[in-house]
């Protein structure tokens, strides 16, 4: 069975210093794997995927992910967090199986972001 | 291009009645999830669809709950009857076979 854990329930960075948001995952095959932000009361906006390729990938709003097979990880990072980045992230992995997919979802990181 | 759409954003209903969620995915996409979340489970997969045909529902709680997709437009997540242990944010989100999920906004129910 697929599953995402996210050790951090929460974390508080200072606005300017840099971020890593941990996520494992464990699937048969080769994952695809995601990251996702959610603000208050919004939906789950994705930050970026990795599907194959380069295992460092790029995403929206400064945000890059690594992923390590070895380590069965997928982290989050940002070079300098800025008070908007304040939200939950959730990790996510899925999978082509037989011709469908299911993505599971991490419990998520909520981000606080201090001045 | 609109994204997906759910309505109601919100409803308050009391126990026992039947609470309807209604959801149309992005035009284009053959897969369709119901997700639920709670501050004590995060984010549970309910239900997916696949070109309309249900294909994994092991994450419907109980018989209570029942989802439908008769065309590629429109999906529908009906409890009945409602409990109050049903409160939560219902989120539909669709995608490509393989591709990312692209969320609605959610419908935050609440069950008195």
């Amino acid at each position: 069975a697929q599953s995402v854990t996210q050790p951090d329930i929460h974390i508080t960075v200072s606005e300017g210093a840099s971020l890593e948001l941990r996520c494992n995952y464990s699937y048969g095959a080769t994952p695809y794997l995601f990251w996702y932000v959610q603000s208050p009361g919004q939906g789950l906006q994705l930050l970026l995927k990795y599907f194959s390729g380069d295992t460092l990938v790029q995403g929206i709003k400064g945000f890059e992910a690594e992923f390590k097979r070895s380590q069965s990880s997928f982290n989050l990072r940002k070079p300098s967090v800025h008070w908007s980045d304040a939200a939950e992230y959730f990790c996510a992995v899925g999978g082509r199986s037989g011709g469908y997919q299911k993505v599971t979802f991490g419990t998520g990181t909520k981000l606080q972001v201090i001045p | 291009d609109a994204g997906v759409i759910q309505s109601p954003r919100h409803e308050v209903t009391e126990m026992g009645q039947e609470v309807t969620l209604r959801c149309k995915p992005i035009s284009g996409h053959n897969s369709l999830f119901w997700y639920r979340q709670t501050m004590m489970r995060g984010l549970e997969l309910l239900i997916y669809f696949n070109n309309n045909v249900p294909i994994d529902d092991s994450g419907m709680p109980e018989d209570r709950f029942s989802a439908k997709m008769p065309n590629a437009s429109f999906s529908t997540l009906k409890i009945q009857p409602s409990e109050p242990r049903d409160s939560a944010v219902y989120f539909c989100a669709s995608s490509t076979l393989g591709g990312e999920l692209f969320f609605g906004e959610g419908s935050r129910l609440t069950v008195l």
